[in-house]
């Protein structure tokens, strides 16, 4: 199963919003709506700030949001803050009982 | 509060076996999918196995699959990843995760190294 693809890089000046792409195929992202998002800082464990491509976990803040067109999910990041510097990973229900995860983008808040 | 803890980490030479552990608490061990996620130096997520909640279902990534055996312990909470056979490539931090394939991975452990080197 080949990875999802996400732009290595995105960046943003504090408050602005971000978009993050993710880009798989009708046998995954297209296919279901399974698409999660997660959040991972230098050397911590991933966190879960998106799943089911719009549902929020609790206590992650209403500025993440998801969505999904055909097959590709994004993940916007409005008013961005310091702390959002982080990389960032989709990942989606494969289709044979597996999960397929994006390669990574790397959010720089300028 | 959910914990859960990864262990048996560490250096193993190619073809041989190790056996990764992961202690869950602070939730109903019983009604939930587990899964394990593993993360090579500097890369990138990769998916590698997931068991039912009750043990009967177990599937896994296709670079490990046949090499690599997940079993649960609900009398323990706790999980094992039987790896044999490792390759170099297997060299990353393995994070064990709670969760099923389709509504995302709540939880993580904060990991454990497994390098895989002569």
């Amino acid at each position: 199963q080949s990875a999802l693809t996400q732009p290595p890089s995105a960046s943003g000046s504090p408050g602005q919003s971000v978009t993050i792409s993710c880009t798989g195929t009708s046998s995954d992202i297209g296919g279901y709506n399974y698409v999660s998002w997660y959040q991972q800082h230098p050397g911590k464990a991933p966190k879960l700030m998106i799943y089911e491509v719009n549902k929020r976990p609790s206590g992650v803040p209403d500025r993440f949001s998801g969505s999904k067109s055909g097959n590709t999910a994004s993940l916007t990041v409005s008013g961005l803050q310091a702390e959002d510097e982080a990389d960032y990973y989709c990942s989606s229900y494969g289709g044979t009982n597996n999960v397929v995860f994006g390669g990574g983008t790397k959010l720089t808040v300028l | 509060q959910v914990q859960l803890v990864e262990s048996g980490g560490g250096v193993v030479q190619p073809g041989r076996s190790l056996r990764l552990s992961c202690a869950a608490s602070g939730f109903t061990f019983t009604s939930y999918a587990m899964q394990w996620v593993r993360q090579a130096p500097g890369k990138g997520l990769e998916w590698v196995a997931v068991i039912s909640h009750d043990g009967s279902k177990k599937y896994y990534g296709d670079s490990v699959k046949g090499r690599f055996t997940f079993s649960r312990d609900n009398s323990k909470n706790t999980l094992n990843l039987h790896m044999n056979s490792l390759r170099t490539e297997d060299t990353a931090v393995y994070y064990c995760a709670r969760g099923s394939l389709y509504f995302g991975f709540d939880y993580w452990g904060q990991g454990t190294l497994v390098t895989v080197s002569s």
